[in-house]
């Protein structure tokens, strides 16, 4: 499968505790972005890589979250402290660059519960 | 703030209505409007991809429209069927970086 892929896909944790969450592009793909998902609302953009470099994050994502995509290859989110509000689907993507604007590909998201 | 606007939020159809979407987004520094197609467990799937004014994309029922100028662009389904429920999603992508803003979704749902 050359699709892009999330690990976990679920994931339960108690309030405080640290979590991480892995995403794995299309192997091509030099940019990567990830995403929240809460009901009802559309992707919530985080933050965005071109190869390893992080080219923007959301001013809305509190310092608790850091991403890192080491070798411009796979990616990692970490939330510290999580809070009940950070549940939610963490939708990772990933896409070429080149002339115009190319499609992102989805993976099928981690689902994060704080209880 | 990037607003992307979609509507109707939710849509109830029969088998064989057509039926159409509205996502607005800002009209100044465009450079690209995706839409996407969302079906329960799965991961979003790229629909179309538009970048001109006036750009009108097809794929099998599935048609879109773009309008640069006012900000908007309308998703047409015809004959839609039961596999067509989905959360359709528009997302804005300006000139001056890399990101996608997405609107909220139009949640279909085609009963037979």
């Amino acid at each position: 499968d050359t699709g892009v892929s999330q690990d976990p896909r679920h994931k339960i944790t108690k309030r405080g505790q640290n979590v991480t969450f892995r995403c794995d592009p299309i192997s091509e793909h030099n940019r990567l972005y990830w995403y929240r998902q809460t009901l009802g609302q559309g992707p919530e953009f985080l933050t965005y890589f071109q190869n390893e470099a992080q080219l923007e994050k959301s001013r809305l994502l509190s310092d608790r979250f850091s991403a890192e995509r080491p070798k411009g290859s796979f990616s990692t989110l970490e939330i510290q402290r999580t809070e009940q509000g950070d549940s939610a689907m963490y939708l990772c993507a990933s896409s070429r660059t080149g002339q115009g604007s190319t499609e992102a590909f989805f993976g099928q998201g981690t689902r994060l519960t704080v209880v | 703030i990037l607003n992307v606007e979609q509507s109707p939020q939710s849509l109830h159809v029969q088998e064989g209505d057509s039926t159409n979407f509205t996502c607005s987004f800002p009209s100044s520094n465009f450079y690209a409007l995706h839409w996407y197609r969302w079906e329960t467990a799965k991961s979003p799937e790229a629909l179309f991809v538009m970048t001109l004014n006036g750009d009108e994309k097809k794929k099998g029922r599935i048609s879109a429209t773009l309008n640069t100028k006012e900000g908007y662009s309308y998703l047409y389904i015809k004959g839609s069927q039961p596999e067509d429920s989905a959360t359709y999603l528009c997302a804005f992508k300006d000139n001056q970086g890399g990101k996608l803003i997405f609107g909220q979704g139009t949640e279909l749902s085609v009963k037979p």
